[in-house]
């Protein structure tokens, strides 16, 4: 069965600097990936999907960019963090072809910007 | 395109207690259902799911949904809960493409 590895847990970052999450996938190959957020106390929020390498859909216009250089990596970036940006981010993954939407998540990363 | 509503935000129950999660959802065909949970700080872990056939679908944990088409619904039930259920319900919604709608979440607190 597929593993979502997320990294880091947590992070801590300055208004303005820059930003890199990183999710790897373990036991599948070519699946659908998902980056989310979810606000405190709120629901998910989907913000990039890919259906294969260099394949970015993104959900929400943003300050957030999304780039799949492997088949099971997929990483999130910002060149200038906002406080807007703050939130719990999860990866992920479904497995390729499948077409039944079922997603499995990794354990997501807690993104502070002060 | 397909929604999903919980109208429960926050549910306390005793522990030992049944325990009743409601899902509302709206999209035109028989949709992909599902149910998942989150602790604390945690990951979305898969409770249970529905693509078809029988409406009483039994998940992990000792939970279990029943898919209701007439009233557009897809409530998740446990007879019987432990503290370790305390945590963040979400349904979700799929139709087949690559994108699943979330509801907003239903946060169960069981006291002793």
């Amino acid at each position: 069965s597929q593993t979502i590895h997320q990294w880091p847990a947590t992070l801590v970052q300055p208004v303005g600097s820059p930003l890199s999450l990183e999710c790897t996938v373990e036991g599948t190959s070519n699946p659908n990936l998902y980056w989310y957020r979810q606000a405190a106390g709120r629901g998910l929020q989907l913000l990039f999907y890919s259906v294969g390498i260099g394949q970015i859909s993104s959900e929400v216009p943003q300050n957030l960019s999304a780039s799949r250089p492997q088949d099971r990596q997929f990483i999130l970036s910002s060149k200038k963090l906002l406080l807007s940006d703050s939130g719990f981010y999860l990866c992920a993954c479904e497995v390729a072809g499948s077409a039944k939407n079922i997603q499995y998540f990794g354990a997501g990363t807690r993104l502070s910007v002060l | 395109a397909q929604s999903v509503t919980q109208p429960d935000i926050h549910i306390t129950v005793s522990e030992g207690a049944s325990l009743e999660l409601r899902c509302n959802y709206s999209y035109g065909a028989t949709p992909y259902l599902f149910w998942y949970v989150q602790s604390p700080g945690q990951g979305l872990q898969l409770l249970l799911k529905y693509f078809s056939g029988d409406t009483l679908v039994q998940g992990i944990k000792g939970f279990e949904a029943e898919f209701k088409r007439s009233q557009s619904s897809f409530n998740l039930r446990k007879p019987s809960v432990h503290w370790s259920d305390a945590a963040e319900y979400f349904c979700a919604v799929g139709a087949g493409d690559y994108k699943l709608s979330f509801g907003a979440g239903t946060t169960v607190t069981v006291r002793a």
